[in-house]
């Protein structure tokens, strides 16, 4: 049972390229989450999805897209990558809104 | 807007003894989590609390929340080595329907 995976685990961009990040979960989960781990400040929520079809902007959604393609799958898309954009990013998903979350592994994403 | 503000941020204790996070939340929140990080590695579900005066216990972790005082805390008992690591509250915004987290408390246990 994989749980939530994420890819890439690791990625080192130029400033103002872009990527996506991948993240799929296998649980039959409705919400899913992209969280974004800086050192002192604990997580800090981008985007959610409550549910299949719906998005919303969390606490930092500046500079960062998401798309949830299914039940199963949400992308984060960062379109012209800053170096205040160099964090560890996490997904995470839950049965409903207010049940605990599942968390990925992390993707370290370094932008130079 | 929802703050949650932990205390300590940094704890190093000898393994054997006793000690207490705070979790503080600044407005209405009847469901509080708690997790646990180790170093590089993802977050692990510890504690759900539902209701005010809900305690959790599962070692030498237990978990209490009083919604009244919006305070939640994290006693360690008889600290363990294995219990390194950092350790987030967070608390449910039930309009937003979405977690914030405190900053984490770093626990290091040492021999």
């Amino acid at each position: 049972n994989a749980g939530v995976t994420q890819t890439p685990k690791f990625q080192v961009l130029k400033t103002g390229q872009s990527m996506t990040l991948q993240c799929a979960q296998d649980m039959n989960h409705n919400s899913m989450y992209w969280y974004r781990q800086d050192p002192g400040m604990g997580l800090r929520l981008i985007y959610y999805s409550a549910s299949e079809g719906t998005t919303d902007k969390g606490e930092v959604p500046n500079g960062y897209n998401v798309s949830r393609l299914n039940k199963r799958e949400f992308s984060l898309r960062l379109e012209s990558a800053a170096p205040s954009q160099t964090s560890v990013y996490f997904c995470a998903s839950g049965r409903q809104s207010n049940q605990p979350q599942h968390f990925g592994d992390g993707t370290r994403l370094s932008i130079l | 807007e929802l703050k949650v503000e932990q205390n300590p941020l940094f704890l190093s204790m000898q393994e054997g003894k006793n000690y207490t996070i705070y979790c503080n939340y600044s407005t209405t929140s009847d469901r509080l989590y708690w997790y646990r990080q180790d170093p590089g590695k993802s977050l692990e579900s510890l504690f759900v609390l539902l209701s005010n005066g809900a305690v959790k216990q599962e070692g030498r972790l237990m978990a209490s929340l009083d919604t009244k005082a919006r305070l939640s805390t994290l006693h360690i008992t008889a600290a363990v080595h294995d219990l390194s690591a950092t350790y987030f509250c967070a608390a449910f915004i039930e309009g937003a329907q979405k977690l914030v987290f405190g900053q984490g408390t770093r626990l290091t246990i040492n021999p």
